[in-house]
């Protein structure tokens, strides 16, 4: 158990609305990452960050935002939700310093209207 | 577009068989390559990781790389029920910041 929580598990909104998805961890981990998972793709990366104030882009970034204010929190942020982005997200930590040795949250389920 | 590439399957094997799954990748500058087990609705969790070309065993199984071929494999000996998953294969890039490229999976049914 890596020490990492999701919230809000679960999420319907309506298309538009602002999400803030959150991610804590107690470990003090310096990395963080959020993954998004959807049927035919796998996992594709959101965003990272490397440290408080210091995130960067993934793969699939556009229409999200995130924020790390303190280590322990990461958040993801759908400034306007749109049905393209109804999908299981995931958060992780990584056990080794920037290595792919990832442990994942239990994942947090966005459906939107 | 750095790609990986899995049979989505399912792959179906008997119980005490050995499951092979494969696993390609298009970067010729990756680094490092892992294998995540994942339950239907649960998270993935890390069950190998293999660094150097070659073959790394952990109990039942065991990961191969083959960076000239780029082509990395999961093999799981004496397979049981327990395994039915879906194994995802994840590629490090040569920039090392746990930024993982996912293929999209290959199911596993284990058939008593």
């Amino acid at each position: 158990d890596a020490g990492i929580t999701q919230s809000p598990r679960h999420k319907v909104t309506e298309t538009g609305t602002p999400v803030t998805l959150r991610c804590h961890q107690t470990e003090n981990h310096r990395y963080m990452y959020w993954y998004r998972q959807d049927p035919g793709h796998g996992l594709r990366l959101i965003h990272y960050s490397y440290g408080v104030k210091d995130t960067d882009k993934g793969e699939v970034s556009d229409g999200y935002s995130v924020s790390r204010s303190k280590t322990e929190d990461f958040l993801l942020t759908l400034e306007s939700a749109t049905s393209s982005q109804t999908s299981v997200y995931f958060c992780a930590i990584s056990a080794r310093r920037g290595t792919g040795e990832l442990f994942f949250g239990e994942g947090s389920r966005l459906t939107v209207l | 577009q750095k790609e990986v590439e899995q049979n989505s399957g399912p792959l179906s094997v008997p119980e005490g068989a050995i499951a092979s799954l494969n696993c390609t990748y298009s970067d010729r500058g990756s680094q490092s390559f892992f294998w995540y087990r994942q339950y239907s609705g649960k998270s993935p969790e890390l069950i190998m990781f293999i660094y150097s070309n070659g073959d790394k065993e952990d109990g039942r199984f065991t990961a191969q790389l083959n960076k000239a071929s780029q082509y990395v494999s999961l093999l799981i000996r004496d397979s049981q029920p327990s395994d039915s998953a879906t194994y995802l294969c994840a590629v490090n890039g040569s920039s090392n910041t746990g930024k993982l490229i996912f293929g999209q999976g290959t199911t596993l049914q284990v058939k008593p």
